[in-house]
């Protein structure tokens, strides 16, 4: 079974701070983790993923996240954040089989603020 | 390409009533999905689609039906709303599992209150 832990439901931040989100999970097996962003009144839209291979994966918007096995970690990061990046985001666990089905975090809320 | 749409994209309905949304992607994804995303409670998966004339339950079934006779549409129906059916329903789409770690695309949303 999976699953995932994001702590945190809100997060606040001043515009030019680092952003830090967490995500822990749970697989039996090799993860596929996947960050997703929503903005008011949309769907959600795909950050970054890990498969395999490098630990560290960039995204889009210059977000990054780094997958720690030991840890059982995948958080999200942002050197500088912008106002535009006030959103609530979600960490989201896939084991690859089992018709690609993915078990999504609580999501956080982000609030810039200016 | 339109991605994933999703008809309609408010409703209100009276308890009792019944209803039918339609989800429509143009990307010929294999695998087909409907949530329900409730304030605190993240994303949770209804139903779920592997392929033309193929569905299954996922987490929170009960209430809900759905068909998929094409590739490109899912339906999700309410045969009977009730108030605790209240929420935001999402569709996704992805490729099938020749395509390795796939991740969804969304569609933008239904927003249903039953009163």
């Amino acid at each position: 079974a999976q699953s995932v832990t994001q702590l945190g439901s809100h997060v606040s931040v001043s515009e030019g701070a680092l952003v830090l989100l967490r995500c822990n999970y749970s697989s039996s097996v090799p993860p596929y983790l996947f960050w997703y962003v929503q903005y008011p009144n949309q769907g959600l839209q795909l950050l970054l993923k890990y498969t395999t291979g490098a630990t560290l994966v960039k995204g889009i918007n210059g977000f990054e996240a780094e997958f720690k096995k030991s840890e059982t970690s995948f958080h999200l990061t942002k050197p500088s954040a912008h106002m535009s990046d006030a959103a609530e985001y979600f960490c989201a666990v896939s084991e690859g089989t089992n018709a690609g089905k993915s078990t999504f975090g609580d999501g956080t809320t982000l609030t810039v603020k200016p | 390409n339109a991605g994933v749409t999703q008809t309609p994209k408010f409703r209100v309905l009276k308890t009792g009533q019944s209803m039918t949304l339609l989800c429509a992607q143009d990307m010929n994804h294999e695998y087909m999905y409907w949530y329900r995303q409730d304030p605190g409670m993240g994303l949770r998966l209804i139903h779920y689609s592997v392929g033309e004339g193929t569905t299954a339950k996922g987490e929170v079934p009960d209430g809900y039906n759905v068909s998929r006779l094409k590739k490109q549409n899912f339906l999700l129906g309410l045969e009977s709303a009730a108030p605790s059916q209240t929420s935001v329903y999402f569709c996704a789409s992805r490729r099938g599992s020749s395509g390795g770690p796939n991740e969804q695309f969304f569609g933008p949303g239904t927003r249903l209150t039953v009163l």
